[in-house]
């Protein structure tokens, strides 16, 4: 167990539609990061936040939107969902901004759009 | 940004073997993490290795940052380490992730 949970497990919707996903990261991590993994993409980094704060933008489709809140919980919004975006979407989580140390990672949300 | 390549891209292994994963950068990484995600797709930390030699059970592995290569060394192999790993690396990018090694251990 990494210390990182994720909610919802499964998400299964239909296109068109929107979803948010949510992250708590391990106790003291102030970094939270949301990756993608895709059977054509693979693992692929979408943003990441620091304490509040946007931090890096990776491959992130302007459908898509983040945030991180006071409790450093952070959310994921998927919206105009499309059959493509259906994924295995991972949150994980560091100590400080990213630079060193490890990244955890949660079991993930596996999203289906029909 | 920085690439990472893995090999093999497929590997099967008799229960009790031993196996040599490889992971090479095309920059300097800083920072350099082995994963196993298992069959039912959890990503599980293996290693944080930005240099040097770790191990941990069955497991090691071997950064050499000069030549921007890793090795995960995995000895007396079971069904459980049955998988895809995964190595991922970053310099002043974030985590860039191999396509991983895809292991299948048969009894």
């Amino acid at each position: 167990d990494s210390g990182v949970t994720q909610t919802p497990k499964h998400l299964i919707t239909a296109t068109g539609q929107r979803v948010t996903l949510r992250c708590s990261p391990r106790s003291g991590d102030l970094s939270v990061y949301w990756y993608q993994q895709s059977l054509d993409q693979g693992l692929q980094f979408l943003i990441q936040y620091y304490n509040g704060e946007e931090r890096a933008k990776g491959n992130i489709l302007e459908r898509f939107s983040a945030q991180q809140f006071p409790d450093l919980h952070s959310e994921l919004n998927l919206s105009s969902l499309e059959l493509g975006d259906s994924a295995l979407y991972f949150c994980a989580s560091s100590a400080g901004q990213g630079g060193t140390g490890a990244q955890y990672f949660g079991p993930g949300t596996r999203l289906t759009v029909l | 940004g920085i690439q990472v390549e893995q090999s093999p891209p497929d590997l099967i292994l008799q229960e009790g073997a031993n196996s040599t994963l490889r992971c090479n950068f095309s920059d300097s990484v800083n920072n350099l993490q082995w994963f196993h995600q298992n069959p039912w797709g959890q990503l599980i930390n293996l290693f944080y290795i930005p240099s040097g030699t770790k191990q941990n059970g069955r497991l090691s592995a071997t950064t050499v940052a000069t030549e921007r290569y890793s090795l995960l060394y995995i000895s007396s192999s079971q069904t459980t380490d049955s998988g895809v790993y995964f190595c991922a690396g970053r310099g002043n990018t974030p985590l860039v992730f191999g396509k991983g090694t895809r292991l299948s251990v048969i009894a």
